[in-house]
């Protein structure tokens, strides 16, 4: 059971926009940032959003994050095939005083 | 460019110990923390701990703590996961991963798979 909930999974068809929600409580998103990371399967995962809502270089407009309370949210447009993958938020958790990430979701692209 | 090169996959028995290790280049090794993430086969990312090489402070989740120990050693820019007995529950990919800050991973390494049956 991960501290930050996320739904199993999201389908939408290429071009599309998805969104994808990660809850928490106050001791992790209600006060800390939040990032968003993609995995595709076999391979190691990479910062997609950091600080809630921003992108590291090299990452599109594509997609993008927000935080409201105890939640947030990735967002991704323009859905593309290579955007397949696992996604995960991570934050910190002042309680646990260590870092937590969520169940993943897996994305597919119709 | 930053890069995180870690130790090669390992197949080992139960009780037996084992260190795995990830260097750093292309930074600071010292300014920033580095820690460790789990993922069991076909299940989601688990955050084990991280280690400040400046000065070795750690931090374990509580579902670690005990369970493992993370070290570093600056002179070679390199941290290690360590287990004294392992178990077959321990099988997983192991990646290493440096913070940006609390609860932010901005760089991973390629994963460890440590492999444990009889």
């Amino acid at each position: 059971q991960s501290v930050l909930t996320q739904p199993p999974s999201v389908s939408a068809a290429p071009g599309q926009k998805v969104t994808i929600s990660c809850s928490g409580n106050s001791s992790n998103i209600g006060n800390n940032y939040v990032a968003w990371y993609k995995q595709v399967p076999g391979t190691a995962p990479k910062l997609l959003i950091y600080d809630n809502d921003k992108r590291p270089s090299g990452i599109p407009d594509r997609f993008s994050g927000s935080k409201s309370g105890t939640s947030a949210t990735l967002g991704i447009t323009g859905l593309q095939t290579g955007d397949e993958a696992d996604y995960y938020c991570g934050t910190w958790d002042s309680s646990l005083s260590a870092g937590v990430f969520g169940g993943g979701t897996k994305m597919t692209v119709l | 460019e930053v890069q995180l090169v870690q130790s090669g996959a390992e197949v080992k028995k139960p009780g037996e110990s084992l260190k795995i290790s990830c260097k750093g280049s292309g930074y600071s090794f010292t300014n920033y923390w580095i820690g460790w993430v789990r993922q069991m086969p076909g299940k989601g990312l688990e955050w084990m701990g991280i280690i400040y090489p400046g000065n070795s402070d750690t931090r374990y989740s509580p579902s670690f703590q005990g369970q493992v120990t993370i070290s570093a050693d600056r002179s070679i820019s390199t941290a290690y996961l360590q287990w004294s007995s392992l178990k077959a529950s321990d099988t997983a990919i192991y990646y290493c991963a440096r913070h940006a800050n609390y609860g932010l991973v901005d760089c991973w390494g390629q994963g460890a798979l440590v492999t444990v049956s009889a």
